[in-house]
């Protein structure tokens, strides 16, 4: 079946560092792949995503390359806020009859301290 | 545009009860995903409907059902409750079953089973 996964967290960097969360996956076919955001409280927020092999996703600062060779979507930004707090997600579709049937990695805690 | 509403935002219970949790979609949403969140086992998915038809269905029980409705509201129902079906219930919609399009969630229903 299907698997994701993502380094296991927290995640503790100091504002304006380098983020760097790495996601992994597993699947037959060749799936959607995306990232998702949960502020506390919350329920997830879409960050990017990316349909097929050597799309790059890029929102918010926040980027990731699908990555066929190495089954990777690593999610990157250049300089993190306090802001960007929260858990991240990394998630595959495969479409197709699967319809929107997401499944999710274990998610990784990212705190940003000033 | 509103967007996913969940209710109720929170609901204790105890072993042995059941539970109607509703969700409405952004307006034009015709799929609506269900999602189960826990500590222990992350996010899984439990079932998508899409013009009142389930497509997709996840590993639970047949304790959990759900249902949509004409207007593409949606419930899901967990009969004889556990303690293990304490959790975060996410409900996300979708203007189409394609997988690659994404899912906009919910901020969750969280149920405590005592």
């Amino acid at each position: 079946g299907n698997s994701v996964t993502q380094m296991e967290g927290p995640v503790t960097l100091s504002e304006e560092a380098f983020l760097t969360i790495n996601c992994t996956y597993t699947a037959t076919g060749y799936p959607s792949l995306f990232w998702y955001v949960q502020y506390p409280g919350e329920g997830l927020q879409l960050l990017l995503k990316a349909t097929k092999a050597d799309d790059k996703g890029s929102n918010k600062g926040f980027e990731a390359t699908y990555r066929k060779e190495t089954t990777s979507f690593h999610l990157e930004k250049g300089s993190v806020q306090v802001s960007d707090s929260a858990v991240y997600f990394c998630a595959l579709s495969e479409g197709n009859n699967a319809g929107n049937m997401l499944t999710f990695g274990g998610g990784t805690r990212l705190m940003v301290k000033p | 545009k509103a967007g996913v509403t969940q209710t109720p935002r929170y609901l204790i219970k105890t072993r042995g009860q059941q539970v109607t949790l509703s969700c409405s979609p952004i307006s034009g949403h015709r799929s609506v995903s269900w999602y189960q969140q826990t500590p222990g086992q992350g996010l899984q998915f439990l079932f998508e409907y899409f013009s009142e038809t389930q497509r997709n269905k996840g590993n639970f029980p047949g304790r959990f059902s759900g249902r949509q409705f004409s207007n593409s509201r949606s419930e899901m129902n967990v009969s004889t409750l556990e303690l293990g079906d304490s959790a975060l219930y996410l409900c996300a919609s979708s203007t189409g079953t394609s997988g690659r399009g994404p899912l906009y969630f919910g901020p969750g229903t969280r149920l405590l089973v005592l």
